[in-house]
C-alpha cells in the first residue's frame, strides 16, 4: 500500500463549488504539505503543517484552506472554486529530523469549469 | 529570500549520451539542495540531496550532482542516458534551518531518444 494517498485522484467541478481534497499518510511523519503544480511553473506551496496544532500559509494560500484532522490526515479545501485553480495538487510528508526529504502522494488532478 | 532557476525547460538527448540538467540557486544562508524526479502520472521522488560535507553527491539511477558555491550551482548529470530516464526533474532549495519547506524550480523535462 502507498505511504501517502490522495483522494480523489481526479475531479471535475464547477465554478463556485466547494471542494475538499484529502491526504492520508502511514509514514508516521509529523509534517505535511500541500503543493500545486502548473505546467511551466513547477510546484508551489499552498499550506504546510508541522503538527496537528501548527498550520502555516505557503506561497499561494489565497482561495484555499486546510484542516489537519489528525497526524495522518491533512485536507485541502477550495471554498469557492474558480477556473484558475485548475491544476495538479500534491500532498507531501516529512519527518521533523529530515524535513527536506519529502514523500509525495500520487496527486489529484482538479479541473474547474 | 531563496530561489531556484532551472535553465532549459526541455532537454533532449540520445540514449547513451551525457545528461546535464542545470540548476542555479539564490540563498542568503548556506542552502540545502535537492533534485526530485517526476515520472509520468506519478508524484515526485527524491533523486539526491546535498546538505553538508562532500560537494559531489550521488543519487539513485546513476545520477549525481555537484554543489559549487562559487557558481551558486547544483547541476545534475548522468554519464549515459537510458530511455527510462525520461521524466521531469525539479531542483529545490531550503535553508539549513528546521521548519522551512522546499522551494522548487520550474522543472526540466528530459526526453531520451533511441
Amino acid at each position: 500500500d502507498a505511504d501517502v494517498t490522495q483522494t480523489p485522484r481526479n475531479r471535475i467541478t464547477k465554478t463556485g463549488k466547494r471542494i475538499m481534497l484529502e491526504c492520508s499518510q502511514t509514514k508516521g511523519h509529523d509534517r505535511m504539505y500541500w503543493y500545486r503544480q502548473d505546467p511551466g511553473l513547477g510546484l508551489r506551496l499552498i499550506y504546510y503543517s508541522f503538527d496537528v496544532k501548527d498550520i502555516n500559509k505557503g506561497e499561494i494560500s489565497d482561495g484555499y484552506s486546510v484542516s489537519r484532522q489528525a497526524q495522518a490526515k491533512f485536507s485541502l479545501s477550495l471554498e469557492s472554486a474558480i477556473p484558475n485553480q485548475t491544476a495538479l495538487y500534491f500532498c507531501a510528508t516529512s519527518d521533523a529530523e529530515r524535513v527536506y526529504e519529502q514523500y509525495f502522494g500520487p496527486g489529484t488532478r482538479l479541473t474547474v469549469t | 529570500a531563496q530561489s531556484v532557476t532551472q535553465l532549459g525547460s526541455h532537454v533532449s538527448v540520445s540514449e547513451g549520451a551525457l545528461v546535464l540538467l542545470r540548476c542555479n540557486y539564490s540563498s542568503s544562508v548556506p542552502p540545502y539542495l535537492f533534485w526530485y524526479v517526476q515520472y509520468p502520472n506519478q508524484g515526485l521522488q527524491l533523486l539526491l540531496k546535498y546538505t553538508t560535507g562532500a560537494t559531489l553527491v550521488k543519487g539513485i539511477n546513476g545520477f549525481e550532482a555537484e554543489f559549487k558555491k562559487s557558481e551558486t550551482s547544483f547541476h545534475l548529470t548522468k554519464p549515459s542516458a537510458h530511455m527510462s530516464d525520461a521524466a521531469e526533474y525539479f531542483c529545490a532549495v531550503t535553508p539549513n534551518q528546521a521548519g522551512t519547506a522546499l522551494i522548487f524550480g520550474k522543472g526540466t523535462t528530459l526526453s531520451v531518444s533511441s
